[in-house]
């Protein structure tokens, strides 16, 4: 069955410091994967998209991680700001014809100043 | 990026009730929709991908008789929750997809839409 499993649920961090989250999946094919960020009331909004030959991604302050051979992808947030406050949430389309995506079920993270 | 947008972003109605919601892809034609309902605190759920010019395909559980998707144009999904009760209140989102960025960023997200049924 295709799952996709985030860690930690939630995170509190204080503002500047740096986080990572992760993401495991069981997607097969794999396609691609993608971390999304929702602020609250609001439509996830891409912060990056990585095929199976792409181990880094950067986006600003954000930079995402995957290990295809492990499953395994991360998401770090370098000198976190009070507007990252969010979920943060990890997505992975499989190769098919029906373009669907399987959602993580996300990371709330609350920067406190 | 591409943008997709939603109207309305909120609405209110009483039970029983039929209610509409938009979705537009405003700078790209999009084939396909997706329509999703995320409740509090909880991740997005697909509820049916809709195609330009046939009929959507609907989730596992999701009553087609009750949402009504109507894609009759490529830049245009509407969503229809029928006879609407407290039970549908929820948080709707759609995407849409553009088959020309095949290996990129393929779907975009509306802002979604806040409905709450009395």
């Amino acid at each position: 069955k295709n799952q996709v499993e985030q860690s930690p649920q939630s995170l509190i961090i204080l503002e500047g410091k740096n986080c990572t989250l992760q993401c495991n999946y069981t997607v097969s094919p794999f396609s691609n994967l993608r971390w999304y960020k929702q602020d609250t009331g609001r439509g996830p909004v891409s912060l990056t998209i990585m095929t199976f030959s792409e181990n880094t991604k950067s986006n600003g302050r954000y930079t995402a991680t995957l290990d295809a051979d492990t499953k395994q992808s991360s998401l770090h947030i370098t000198a976190s700001q009070l507007s990252d406050s969010a979920s943060y949430i990890c997505v992975v389309s499989a190769v098919d014809s029906s373009y669907k995506l399987i959602f993580g079920s996300g990371t709330r993270l609350l920067v406190r100043p | 990026g591409a943008v997709v947008s939603q109207h309305p972003s909120r609405v209110i109605c009483k039970s029983g009730t039929s209610v509409k919601i938009e979705c537009r892809s405003l700078d790209f034609q999009a084939t396909t929709m997706f329509w999703y309902r995320q409740f509090p605190k909880q991740s997005l759920m697909l509820m049916a991908t809709s195609n330009e010019g046939s009929k959507a395909t609907y989730e596992q559980g999701v009553e087609k008789d009750k949402f009504l998707i109507n894609h009759a144009s490529l830049t245009l999904s509407t969503l229809t929750v029928t006879s609407a009760h407290p039970e549908d209140s929820s948080f709707y989102i759609c995407s849409a997809r553009s088959p020309r960025r095949a290996n990129q960023e393929t779907q975009y997200f509306g802002p979604g839409t806040r409905l709450l049924v009395l």
